[in-house]
């Protein structure tokens, strides 16, 4: 069944500590995007893609990096993790034409 | 600086009522789509209106477009306490490549 996943739904970790946020597809889409989401709050586009070795920053200015090695995936990297990223993190994804996006569930991260 | 703003923040209505969630934003726009975004999960599409457009209907969704007020209604008619959730329109930019999301609707439908 064509989705898009991500994982770890929820995730608490130390200050400092190196993390990814991970996000699949099986639909196809060559578009990817990671949007920053606080509680009660909008959503941040902090990064997305175009396609594969495709990356651009979003409208968030984010210490989080992305890669695109595959069509289908599109990882999320904290090289040191601080309380101020503490948020819900959505992945999403289209197939171009009127950018309708795909929404994975979100992981929800703590930083302690 | 944010496109899209809906109002109003917070709806509380009966089941059986109709909800009405208005949204507006600030520069040129190809097409508005509006989402529902269930309490701490992902969001998913609801409707998507283009710019030449005046009115989309999808089952009990009404959305209407006035380019002229940069503004834009979602009307959801016989709510059911199963549309308790927070409604989020979102605007494109130029090339159709990223969204700009408004701070969200969140309507609570009680039975």
């Amino acid at each position: 069944e064509a989705d898009i996943y991500q994982t770890p739904r929820y995730l608490v970790i130390g200050t400092g500590k190196k993390i990814t946020l991970e996000c699949s597809q099986t639909m196809g889409h060559d578009k990817m995007y990671w949007y920053q989401q606080d509680p009660g709050m909008e959503l941040h586009l902090i990064h997305y893609s175009y396609g594969v070795n495709s990356t651009e920053k979003g409208d968030l200015s984010s210490e989080s990096t992305v890669s695109r090695i595959r069509t289908e995936h599109f990882p999320l990297t904290l090289e040191s993790a601080r309380p101020s990223h503490t948020s819900q993190y959505l992945c999403a994804s289209s197939d171009g034409g009127y950018n309708e996006q795909f929404f994975g569930p979100g992981t929800r991260l703590t930083v302690l | 600086s944010q496109q899209g703003e809906e109002d109003p923040q917070a709806l509380s209505i009966q089941e059986g009522e109709n909800a009405t969630m208005n949204c507006s934003y600030k520069t040129s726009i190809n097409n508005l789509q509006w989402y529902r975004q269930n309490s701490g999960r992902g969001l998913v599409h609801l409707i998507l209106i283009r710019s030449n457009e005046r009115e989309k209907h999808s089952g009990r969704l009404r959305v209407t477009l006035d380019t002229s007020k940069k503004s834009s209604s979602l009307l959801i008619t016989a709510s059911r306490a199963a549309d308790t959730a927070s409604y989020f329109c979102a605007t494109d930019g130029e090339g159709y490549s990223t969204l700009t999301f408004g701070k969200g609707t969140m309507l609570l439908v009680s039975p």
